[in-house]
């Protein structure tokens, strides 16, 4: 597709499960990002994928998230042993090379995790 | 300790007026910042940026300004129009931009009356 792509857009889990969230960025986008919303926060910076390499993972709440990105492309987010605070909208973007970046992300719709 | 704070969670105006949005940051690093609009259920999308050597950034209805001295920034839409009507989030950036995270505030949702 054309855009970033997130899957599942919902997903309700019990408290204690492990979820996945997936993101498939845009083609040719080498950057890739982790974002996640609470209810009336903002944007919180999760993870930052430069490649298959995290350069900065200093937004990761807990030892409980981790995420890979395989290929350059694909990238997974993991929540183990889900808490009820980990409900939120997990956003994911992605962002052209180095030298052809305006400092601009896009964002795919949101996978929106509720944690009973 | 939010390095972006944007204080008004909301903002109403009337179609056709100028609508006025605002953003404060702390860090002195910053040199590099963006405004995004958010659509019910839809992804974040840009709407313009500026960087620390300018002031001022138009494109079409919508103009950024940046106070450096102040670490104030303001979006500012005229005329307004009904499909204006989302959630504005500032975000700032300091390597210029080019990669790393963006630090984002908590948005103002605007909401534009015909």
């Amino acid at each position: 597709g054309a855009g970033v792509s997130q899957s599942p857009s919902n997903k309700v889990t019990e408290k204690g499960k492990d979820v996945e969230l997936r993101c498939d960025p845009i083609s040719g986008h080498t950057a890739l990002y982790w974002y996640r919303q609470s209810l009336g926060q903002g944007l919180e910076f999760l993870i930052y994928f430069q490649g298959n390499s995290a350069p900065d993972k200093s937004g990761l709440p807990s030892d409980r998230f981790s995420a890979e990105r395989t290929g350059g492309s694909v990238s997974t987010l993991t929540i183990q042993r889900t808490q009820q605070e980990d409900s939120a909208v997990y956003l994911c973007a992605s962002s052209p090379p180095v030298g052809y970046n305006t400092g601009e992300l896009f964002f795919g719709e949101g996978s929106r995790l509720t944690v009973l | 300790d939010q390095q972006v704070k944007q204080n008004s969670p909301s903002l109403s105006v009337q179609e056709g007026r100028i609508s006025i949005l605002n953003c404060d940051y702390t860090n002195s690093m910053f040199d590099y910042f963006l405004w995004y609009k958010k659509y019910p259920a839809e992804g974040p999308t840009f709407l313009i940026s500026i960087s620390s050597i300018k002031d001022k950034n138009e494109d079409g209805r919508f103009t950024v300004f940046l106070n450096k001295s102040a670490k104030h920034l303001s979006l500012h839409i005229v005329p307004s129009q009904p499909g204006d009507s989302a959630v504005y989030f500032c975000a700032a950036s300091g390597d210029g931009g080019s990669q790393g995270n963006l630090i984002f505030g908590k948005g103002t949702k605007l909401s534009v009356k015909p």
